[in-house]
């Protein structure tokens, strides 16, 4: 089956403990992309890549790093998580510049 | 990339068309229309996508304006189950930038 997987689902972490949020996808598609949905404000992009090897920052990258080392694979990391990165974390990815998103199922993240 | 603006909230009685409207007046010309949904706090979901011309799929109908500054999103008989966040991005086909700006979305109400 298609689909966009992330891990972990849900997590709750304190201020300034390093996690990774992993976003795997089998289609071999080659953009994949990082958004946040707080309520109010939307679904707001935080890096997106276009290949291997190959990032950019969205609307709202400060305080994230990504990497994209392996086609299928498109890990976020926050290097010291703060408060005001709680949100709904989802992953995305399409075949190219013009397909389709193809969405995960969504990591809600709480930091303490 | 060109933004979209939306009204922030829509109601439609169940069984008739719900019809979404999109502004995007600064669209360039190598730039499409995409409308996605976002049930509860689910992946948000493709529905339909155009350049100038309509669209129709099994979900639903995109009519663009022939100016290209507006379109609709037609749900020709709405269920409750169409309840739901919608929306409206614009995306360039082909290789560069791919910064998305989904904004925040018409919430659709379908009422029994």
């Amino acid at each position: 089956e298609a689909q966009v997987t992330q891990n972990p689902r849900y997590l709750i972490t304190v201020t300034g403990k390093k996690l990774t949020v992993t976003c795997s996808q089998n289609m071999n598609h080659e953009y994949m992309s990082w958004y946040r949905q707080d309520p109010g404000l939307g679904l707001r992009q935080i890096y997106y890549s276009m290949n291997v090897e190959v990032t950019d920052k969205g609307d709202v990258p400060e305080g994230y790093k990504v990497s994209r080392k392996e086609k299928r694979n498109f890990p976020l990391i926050l290097e010291s998580p703060s408060p005001n990165q709680t949100s709904l974390y989802f992953c995305a990815s399409s075949l190219d510049w013009t397909g389709e998103l193809f969405f995960g199922e969504g990591s809600r993240l709480t930091v303490l | 990339d060109a933004k979209t603006t939306q009204p922030t909230s829509m109601d439609c009685a169940e069984g008739r068309a719900a019809n979404l409207p999109c502004n995007h007046s600064t669209i360039s010309g190598n730039e499409y229309v995409y409308w996605y949904r976002q049930i509860h706090s689910q992946g948000p979901q493709y529905i339909i996508h155009g350049l100038k011309n309509n669209e129709t799929n099994e979900m639903a109908s995109l009519i663009i304006t022939e100016d290209r500054k507006s379109s609709t999103l037609i749900l020709p008989h709405a269920t409750l189950r169409d309840t739901a966040v919608y929306y409206c991005i614009v995306r360039r086909r082909f290789q560069g930038a791919q910064k998305l700006v989904f904004g925040q979305g018409t919430r659709l109400t379908i009422n029994p």
